[in-house]
């Protein structure tokens, strides 16, 4: 199956600091990717749609101006966690659905996030 | 609220034997469904989707869906210990976006030697 790269794997860093994370698909095209948020022990919550070439959409109880998402090109998004918390700390997974083939959507590893 | 349902478990199953997950969701007009596998730290994988009522077996797995009960499962035979992990059902909602799935809260499953 396609492939979707995320990175870092892993972060941490000191509370009111930046973050930012990629995904990428790396060989195929997605106009559209998504990204999740998982805490220990819940399931995984869709905190925004990443539009390529326009705004991202983001759910409901998730602030636009805290999470950053940035959708440059067809395969490339970034997700970018400003003035980071303790209570941001999660697991970070993007997806993706090919753009030839949208049936079905391909997860990145994920990346840990730890504020401390 | 849309929302997917499943059994938190854990679900304890002996291995060889087959484990059973279920899970429902409110959104009628949902139109595919999928199950992934997640370990512990690690990022979900496809399993099986699947999108007209119906059985759909592949290996191991099988899918079964029920769109007037609003009602997807999954059985696997012969359980191993590698298949412990949490199961996630998943749905996606809406046709003109592919790939935006709303997640169950998984369900737990320990195969036992």
């Amino acid at each position: 199956g396609a492939v979707v790269s995320q990175h870092p794997s892993r972060v941490i860093c000191k509370s009111g600091t930046s973050v930012k994370i990629e995904c990428r698909s790396l060989d195929f095209q997605a106009t559209t990717m998504f990204w999740y948020r998982q805490f220990p022990k819940q399931s995984l919550m869709l905190m925004a749609t990443s539009n390529e070439g326009s705004k991202a959409t983001y759910e409901q109880g998730v602030e636009k101006d805290k999470f950053l998402i940035n959708h440059a090109s067809l395969t490339l998004s970034t997700l970018t966690v400003t003035s980071a918390h303790p209570e941001d700390s999660s697991f970070y997974i993007c997806s993706a659905p090919e753009l030839l083939n949208p049936t079905e959507a391909f997860f990145g590893q994920g990346t840990r996030l730890t504020v401390v | 609220q849309k929302e997917v349902e499943q059994n938190s478990g854990p679900l304890s199953v002996p291995e060889g034997a087959i484990a059973s997950l279920n899970c429902t969701y409110s959104d009628r007009g949902s139109q595919s469904f999928f199950w992934y596998r997640q370990y512990s730290g690690k990022s979900p994988e496809l399993i099986m989707f699947i999108y007209s009522n119906g059985d759909k077996e592949d290996g191991r797995f099988t899918a079964q869906l029920n769109k007037a009960s609003q009602y997807v499962s999954l059985l696997i035979r012969d359980s191993q210990p590698s298949d412990s992990a949490t199961y996630l059902c998943a749905v996606n909602e809406e046709t003109d976006s592919w790939g935006k799935l709303q997640f169950g809260a998984g369900t737990q499953v320990v195969v036992t030697p």
